[in-house]
């Protein structure tokens, strides 16, 4: 129940395209749901977070869309860069904790 | 603001020998988190600190593994004897309160030969 499911395990986008990755989870007491993005040899760092009162957020090229009754989450990239190309993870944390549970990640291929 | 500052950066040891991982939260930052990150079990969390005390080790792997925070500026990981399994990159992380996200350091690359 801890569990917070990511696919897909990695993608492959050309540039100027939409890249989208989902994420599932299960346990209903989970109250803030970030997107980490992480580029090889650096630690993951905060992209966009939203919580469960809010169906979307949009920051820029990134914006996260929520569905509460199916307890799913999903990032999209619009106009995805080659810069873009990283690795991203989705988390949740429960609203009496501060422990962040993290999905497997999604590896972002973003070719020119 | 540095950040987060993990050190070493990167550390080979000998299967057996005993190797401490350290971290230096951002300053002001209450909570601090050490995560281990392998490729076949993801970002797991080992343990994590508020206000200087260890609230959940439950992720800590074995009694092989230990942490402390002295205090709210430093942070230690200690594995001791060291096994092969062990070699993953090990990163912390610390936030100020819940309204903000997590800042990770760059981590340790852990080889254990």
């Amino acid at each position: 129940q801890q569990q917070v499911k990511q696919s897909p395990q990695s993608l492959i986008v050309q540039k100027g395209g939409i890249s989208i990755i989902n994420c599932a989870y299960e346990n209903t007491a989970f109250d803030y749901f970030p997107w980490y993005q992480q580029f090889p040899g650096k630690g993951p760092a905060l992209l966009i977070a939203i919580r469960p009162d809010v169906s979307e957020k949009k920051e820029g090229r990134f914006t996260i869309s929520f569905n509460k009754s199916a307890k799913q989450f999903s990032l999209h990239i619009m106009d995805s860069q080659p810069g873009d190309s990283a690795t991203y993870f989705c988390a949740a944390r429960t609203y009496n904790t501060d422990k962040l549970i993290f999905g497997t990640g999604t590896r972002l291929q973003v070719f020119p | 603001d540095a950040g987060v500052i993990q050190s070493p950066r990167h550390e080979v040891t000998e299967m057996g020998q005993e190797v401490t991982l350290r971290c230096k939260p951002i300053s002001g930052h209450n909570s601090l988190f050490w995560y281990r990150q392998t490729m076949m079990r993801g970002l797991e969390l080992l343990i994590y600190f508020n206000n200087n005390v260890p609230i959940d080790d439950s992720g800590m792997p074995e009694d092989r593994f230990s942490a402390k925070m002295p205090n709210a500026s430093f942070s230690t990981l200690k594995i001791q004897p060291s096994e092969p399994r062990d070699s993953a990159v090990y990163f912390c992380a610390s936030t100020q309160d819940r309204t903000y996200g997590y800042t990770f350091g760059s981590g340790t690359r852990l080889t254990v030969v």
